[in-house]
């Protein structure tokens, strides 16, 4: 069964890049589309964007300016990077893999807090 | 891209029905059959429990259904049980090539 495990710095300063990593276990990243979705404390789910494994990637377009997903097929790890944080970044991000059928984002890891703070 | 709309929050009594409503645009919601909802515990990550308007991923309890009308989809949950109760968010694919969240509704089984 797939698992989905979310890593990275808990407290991310204003300016700065915010990088999380998601290692994916008891199965491939061959063959998927990975997502990255956010939740704000409190708030609702935010689409980030996502990547398939040759690393073709699709963007929300609000968020296309500042992020970028990446995919490490021998590490079995996808990855978010996200510019120029600010408070309102401050979220629970969330890693999921994306499929067809059934079409949507599931399994999900159980997620990551990250704190944009000075 | 707006967030779908969903009710804030919805309740009803064990054993009964209750229905969550999702309403978008024609270029979300309404412009295709790829409307996914999810269900989330407190503390726990999101669940999909329909996906493409109306199916049920494998194992997933009958009692979810879903649907759409137009620009709007909802959820129907019957025969409620406590551990129903949870946050539930909707999602659409978009004619932008993304996808849009609605802002959730919290279920409260009474």
């Amino acid at each position: 069964q797939v698992q989905l495990q979310e890593s990275g710095p808990g407290l991310v300063k204003p300016s700065e890049t915010l990088s999380l990593t998601c290692t994916v276990s008891g199965g491939s990243v061959s063959g998927y589309f990975w997502t990255w979705v956010r939740q704000p404390p409190g708030k609702g789910l935010e689409w980030i964007g996502y990547i398939y494994f040759t690393g073709i990637t699709t963007y929300n377009p609000s968020l296309s300016h500042r992020v970028t997903i990446s995919v490490d097929t021998s590490r079995n790890q996808v990855s978010l990077r996200l510019a120029s944080v600010t408070a309102a970044d401050t979220a629970l991000y969330y890693c999921a893999r994306y499929q067809e059928s059934p079409r949507g984002f599931d399994p999900s890891g159980p997620g990551t807090l990250v704190t944009v703070s000075s | 891209q707006s967030a779908l709309t969903q009710p804030a929050s919805v309740s009803g009594s064990p054993g009964q029905s209750i229905t969550i409503s999702c309403s978008g645009t024609r270029s979300d919601v309404g412009a295709y059959n790829f409307v996914t909802w999810y269900q989330q515990h407190p503390g726990k990550a999101p669940k999909l429990i329909i996906y493409d308007v109306n199916k049920r991923p494998s194992g997933f309890s009958y009692r979810f259904s879903g649907s759409k009308s137009g620009n709007t989809a909802s959820l129907t949950i019957s025969g409620l049980q406590a551990e129903d109760e949870a946050d539930y968010y909707c999602g659409s694919y978009t004619r932008s090539n993304s996808w849009v969240f609605g802002g959730g509704t919290q279920l409260t089984v009474l």
